[in-house]
């Protein structure tokens, strides 16, 4: 199994601020990452699929990098929205594996 | 819109067995895509229990596979998910999801939670 190890486990940063998260695959995944957004109550919305392509109505001030085994999520400018957990997905290998989530606070 | 809505009890008994389903609306499971679901404990992350292809081909995670059923029924146009012998760790909120065939998940129920005691 393909263990997806995620840092910071929180990341406290203010609005308007600029916040970088990262994810790390136990062995080469490619480009095969999502990264998903997910708020107290609700289900996870997906951001980011093939490592860096946004999915529909994504804000262009999420971006995602990375290829093998290291990964970055950005996030300029951050948005009273934007303060939630993220998480990354590797779909390379089957089964599928999440990291534990990075909590984004103000 | 693809929408997804999981039901079933949310009350299992230690070792009886879980059962929900996954109505899809907005588009019909025999047209494609894979549909999947995933599972998070309470204040824990996320896991992936299996996912199916409309023809019924399936993937379970090795370490449920022996207690896992995922099955699709194009006719009704919902997937369903079997979880036999629960225990304590098995409680958590039960997500479906579809996969449009790439590996990521773009639409989601919006989960149900299971709690396992007698």
């Amino acid at each position: 199994e393909v263990v997806m190890t995620q840092s910071p486990a929180t990341l406290s940063v203010s609005p308007g601020e600029r916040a970088t998260l990262s994810c790390r695959a136990s062995q080469s995944i490619r480009d095969n990452l999502a990264w998903y957004q997910q708020k107290p109550g609700q289900a996870p919305r997906l951001l980011i699929f093939g490592a860096s392509t946004r999915a529909t109505g994504i804000p262009a001030r999420l971006s995602g990098s990375g290829s093998g085994t290291e990964f970055t999520l950005t996030i300029s400018s951050l948005q009273s929205e934007d303060f939630a957990v993220y998480y990354c997905q590797q779909y390379n290998i089957w089964p599928y594996t999440f990291g534990q989530g990075t909590k984004l606070e103000i | 819109q693809v929408q997804l809505q999981e039901s079933g009890p949310g009350l299992v008994k230690p070792s009886e067995t879980l059962s929900l389903t996954c109505t899809v609306a907005g588009y019909s499971i025999s047209s494609g895509s894979y549909w999947g679901w995933i599972r998070q404990p309470p204040g824990k992350g996320l896991e992936w229990i299996g996912n199916i292809y409309h023809s019924g081909n399936s993937y379970y995670n090795p370490s449920l596979k022996s207690r896992v059923t995922i099955s699709v029924d194009t006719s009704k146009n919902h997937l369903s998910l079997k979880l036999r012998s629960v225990t304590a760790a098995d409680a958590a909120v039960y997500y479906c999801a579809r996969d449009p065939g790439g590996g990521w998940s773009d639409f989601w129920g919006q989960g149900t939670l299971v709690t396992v005691s007698s």
